[in-house]
């Protein structure tokens, strides 16, 4: 199976603040490469797929990067409904996801 | 709107057996594939078994191979899980969820219910 994994595993951050989290596959997934937002209590969320397409209906402030093994996520400003684990998803083969990253208030 | 609600779940001894149900609404279900995701308390998610619109290709995480059976019913809209053998280890809470594409070919999960939550104790 491929291996996801994320940095970091939490975060502390201020509305406003530029996030990047990162996602690295233990070999190479082209671009298949997709992340999820969830909030406590709810279901996973999709963000953004195939590494860079925002999923329609998601603000353009998040934003996805990267081919290969190695990806980012990023929010240009971070909002008070942004506060919430993100998870990455391989869909290359047998879906797999990263361990995930909580973001939290500082 | 797209709905998907989960049915199905509760406390169960180990070694038996459960079966979830998921309700489909607001899209045409027989266009995309469907997949079960669980997710243990406090912990990630987990890829479980999904299949295609025709129920033609399926697949099974090694997890559950040979004891859960992943199917569905396109007159009903609805989705199934048959989970037999359970173990403590399967105790989470599990999300039906939405392909974006109609076949099993591993596209991005688009729509997620809010799941079921099957407890495995004795």
């Amino acid at each position: 199976d491929i291996q996801m994994t994320q940095s970091p595993s939490s975060l502390s951050a201020s509305v406003g603040d530029r996030v990047t989290i990162t996602c690295r596959a233990s070999q190479s997934i082209n671009n298949y490469l997709n992340w999820y937002q969830q909030k406590p209590g709810k279901a996973p969320k999709l963000l953004i797929y195939s590494a860079s397409t925002l999923q329609s209906g998601v603000p353009s402030r998040f934003s996805g990067s990267g081919s290969g093994t190695d990806f980012t996520l990023t929010i240009s400003s971070l909002q008070p409904e942004d506060f919430a684990s993100y998870y990455c998803q391989q869909s290359y083969r047998i879906f797999t996801f990263g361990p995930g990253t909580k973001v939290d208030i500082k | 709107e797209v709905q998907l609600v989960e049915s199905g779940g509760g406390l169960v001894q180990p070694g038996r057996s459960l079966r979830l149900s998921c309700a489909a609404s607001g899209f045409t279900f027989d266009d995309h594939a469907m997949h079960w995701v669980r997710q243990a308390p406090g912990k990630g998610l987990e890829w479980v078994s999904g299949l295609s619109w025709n129920s033609g290709s399926l697949g099974y995480a090694d997890s559950v191979k040979g004891r859960f059976t992943i199917s569905r019913d396109n007159a009903k809209n609805s989705l199934y899980l048959q989970m037999n053998s359970l173990r403590t280890e399967d105790t989470a809470l599990y999300y039906c969820v939405r392909d974006m594409g109609p076949h099993f070919d591993w596209r991005p999960l688009d729509y997620w219910g809010q799941g079921t939550l099957v407890t495995v104790s004795s």
